[in-house]
């Protein structure tokens, strides 16, 4: 079967970093996503990751292990408007797009 | 309109009534996409379509009925309400359903069915 996993809820201090972690077990892999979701609003995209490596954009890194199935979202000098759930998603070789349950991100002063 | 738009934003249903949510897109993207969204599980997917005039069925389609008559319209009906649908419905985007096309979602609507 699929199956992504993540954490369900994570704690930071503001200004530290956090390091969100997935991990997925899935039929062919042809990418994966992270999203950004605050309560109450829509998902909306950080990073995509195909290759293996590590992507970054700003304050925000995704890297990508194919043959562990494992990624990760660095998540640096956190600000209080970072706590919001963080969504991994993986598309599989019949390109349908998995979705993990999230990791609630809480800030804290 | 901008982006993406869906109605109603939230709605309280009695069970076995029919309702359908609107998605409306203005971004002429080919593909679209219906998901819900209830606590403690992921996304997941209810039905897409790649391109205006096809429709396909995702992991919980039953229940569930999406047409595609034009590029920026994909209605989703709910033929016989049940309390089971009760959820946070998105409606997304995507230019086309390939691989690495990041997908937009809409604001949601809210779904209760008592």
């Amino acid at each position: 079967g699929q199956n992504i996993d993540q954490p369900t809820e994570m704690t930071a201090t503001e200004g530290a970093i956090v390091q969100i972690n997935c991990t997925y077990q899935t039929s062919g892999f042809n990418g994966l996503f992270w999203y950004q979701q605050h309560a109450g609003e829509a998902p909306t995209f950080l990073s995509y990751n195909v290759l293996d490596g590590l992507e970054e954009k700003g304050r925000f890194s995704s890297f990508l292990s194919r043959s562990k199935g494992y990624s990760y979202l660095l998540l640096k000098e956190l600000q209080m408007k970072d706590s919001a759930s963080y969504l991994c998603a993986v598309t599989t070789e019949d390109y349908q797009l998995i979705w993990g349950a999230g990791t609630k991100l809480i800030i804290k002063p | 309109i901008a982006g993406i738009t869906q109605a109603p934003t939230s709605q309280i249903l009695a069970a076995g009534r029919r309702m359908t949510l609107r998605c409306t897109q203005d971004m002429r993207h080919n593909a679209m996409y219906w998901y819900r969204q209830d606590l403690g599980l992921g996304l997941r997917l209810i039905h897409y379509s790649n391109t205006a005039g096809t429709t396909g069925k995702g992991e919980v389609p039953d229940g569930y009925s999406v047409s595609r008559a034009n590029t920026d319209d994909f209605p989703l009906t709910l033929a016989s309400a049940v309390p089971s649908q009760t959820s946070v419905y998105f409606c997304a985007t995507a230019s086309s359903g390939g691989t690495h096309n990041e997908q937009f979602f809409g604001p949601g609507t809210r779904l209760t069915v008592l």
